[in-house]
């Protein structure tokens, strides 16, 4: 089984910061990596699929990219809706990360 | 609009069984791959099972394999569930999610999703 760790698990950080969150494979998964948000009580939205693509109506602050096992979600300037809890998903055999937390400090 | 509407949920003893169904509108259906994710009260998300368009494939996280079985009517617009043998560890939130291909096998994502549904095992 490929498992999948994002770091941190949780991090705080401010209207305006620059965050980036962290996802490794145990082995090789090309970019079969998608990154998830989700909010407390809704369902997952998906942000990016293959490790760097902007799904259809996400904000442009938010980019992917990696390849291989290493792999980073970025939000360029914190808005007041982006705390919420990330996931990534690998594909090549299907299993999501534990997730990371992002709360407003 | 696009919508997955999941029921069926509810409260169960360890060891029963459960059907869950998710209703689809709002898109071809009988084109899309289908899948359900599960989420334990304040964990993270679970894979549970994909199936192909036809009913032909199916795959299963290995924690419900040989429990748990996904079906579709494309006739009626709807995914299920069917759970049995069901244990506390499969208390969550059930969620069914389209799945959105972009080339290969194994380029996916679940692209929309369900509001979710309540599953609780327990005596």
């Amino acid at each position: 089984d490929i498992q999948m760790t994002q770091s941190p698990s949780s991090l705080s950080a401010s209207v305006g910061d620059r965050v980036t969150i962290t996802c490794r494979a145990s082995q090789s998964i090309s970019n079969y990596l998608n990154w998830y948000q989700q909010k407390p009580g809704k369902a997952p939205k998906l942000l990016i699929y293959t490790a760097s693509t902007l799904q259809s109506g996400v904000p442009s602050r938010f980019s992917g990219s990696g390849s291989g096992t290493d792999f980073t979600l970025t939000i360029s300037s914190l808005q007041p809706e982006d705390f919420a809890t990330y996931y990534c998903q690998q594909t090549y055999s299907c299993s999501f990360g534990q997730g990371t937390k992002l709360e407003i400090k | 609009e696009v919508q997955l509407v999941e029921s069926g949920g509810g409260l169960v003893q360890p060891g029963g069984s459960l059907r869950l169904s998710c209703a689809v509108s709002g898109f071809t259906f009988s084109t899309y791959w289908m899948g359900w994710v599960r989420q334990a009260p304040g964990k993270g998300l679970e894979w549970v099972a994909n199936i192909k368009q036809d009913g032909s494939e199916k795959y299963y996280g290995d924690s419900v394999k040989g429990r748990f079985t996904i079906s579709r009517d494309n006739a009626k617009n709807s995914l299920y569930l069917q759970m049995n043998s069901l244990r506390a560890e499969d208390t969550a939130e059930y969620y069914c999610a389209r799945i959105r291909q972009y080339g290969g096998s194994r380029f996916w994502a679940f692209d929309i999703w369900g509001q979710g549904t309540t599953v609780t095992v327990s005596s």
